[in-house]
């Protein structure tokens, strides 16, 4: 079965530096979303991507953050100048054109900011 | 605001027991519902999922689960658990709008004991 895959799986990395993370979705798919969950916390909705464009954002998602598909196969989340609070797993996931279409997960990423 | 609670944070069973799940979510209009299920060390995999039709769904590995429009409810269960069910579960809802964003429960750890 296709799977959506994320690297890397753990990012150490200090306050203030600029982190990527990156996802391959399921090629067939057309929806993108990026998810965190802060340790003890739930899953937290960071953004949605369709039609190389944002279609929605949660107010956790702001000027620090961006979102790009540069190549038609990655999905990356870029967080330019990481604060302590944005320690946290974080899942990219996609799913297909169809409203009745469940989204699939990557096994996350946990990214630790020292 | 759009919410779902689960309402058992930890649960423990032993092998055959039975389990039931309580998930509640507070938005008037169209959802739609899922349970995901997170083994460890694994991605959030979907166990089932509703979009409309037979309010009781039917998912994987004996899970079952009934939307109680009324009670805006959408509680999982599963007559016997093994010990291999052993994870975290998550109750999460879309909205009726098509950019799918998932609303997360903070999930329920259920332990089963051999």
């Amino acid at each position: 079965e296709p799977e959506v895959t994320q690297t890397p799986s753990h990012q150490v990395t200090q306050m203030g530096q600029e982190v990527i993370l990156r996802c391959v979705p399921i090629s067939n798919h057309l929806y993108f979303y990026w998810y965190r969950q802060i340790l003890g916390q739930k899953v937290e909705f960071l953004v949605s991507f369709y039609n190389n464009e944002i279609s929605e954002k949660s107010e956790i998602f702001d000027d620090q953050f961006s979102v790009e598909r540069p190549d038609g196969s990655n999905f990356t989340l870029k967080i330019r100048s990481t604060k302590l609070e944005d320690s946290a797993m974080y899942f990219c996931a996609s799913r297909g054109q169809a409203h009745n279409q469940p989204q699939h997960f990557g096994d996350g990423t946990r990214l630790s900011i020292l | 605001a759009q919410s779902v609670s689960q309402h058992n944070h930890h649960v423990i069973l032993s092998e055959a027991a039975s389990l039931e799940l309580g998930c509640n979510y507070s938005y008037g209009g169209t959802v739609n519902l899922f349970w995901y299920v997170q083994y460890p060390g694994q991605h959030l995999q979907l166990l089932l999922k509703y979009f409309s039709g037979d309010p009781l769904v039917k998912g994987i590995k004996g899970f079952e689960a009934e939307f109680i429009k009324s009670k805006f409810s959408f509680n999982l269960r599963k007559p016997s658990v093994q010990w291999s069910d052993t994870a975290e579960y998550f109750c999460a809802v879309s909205l009726g709008s098509n950019t799918g964003k998932l609303i997360f429960g903070q999930g329920t750890t259920l332990q089963v004991k051999p």
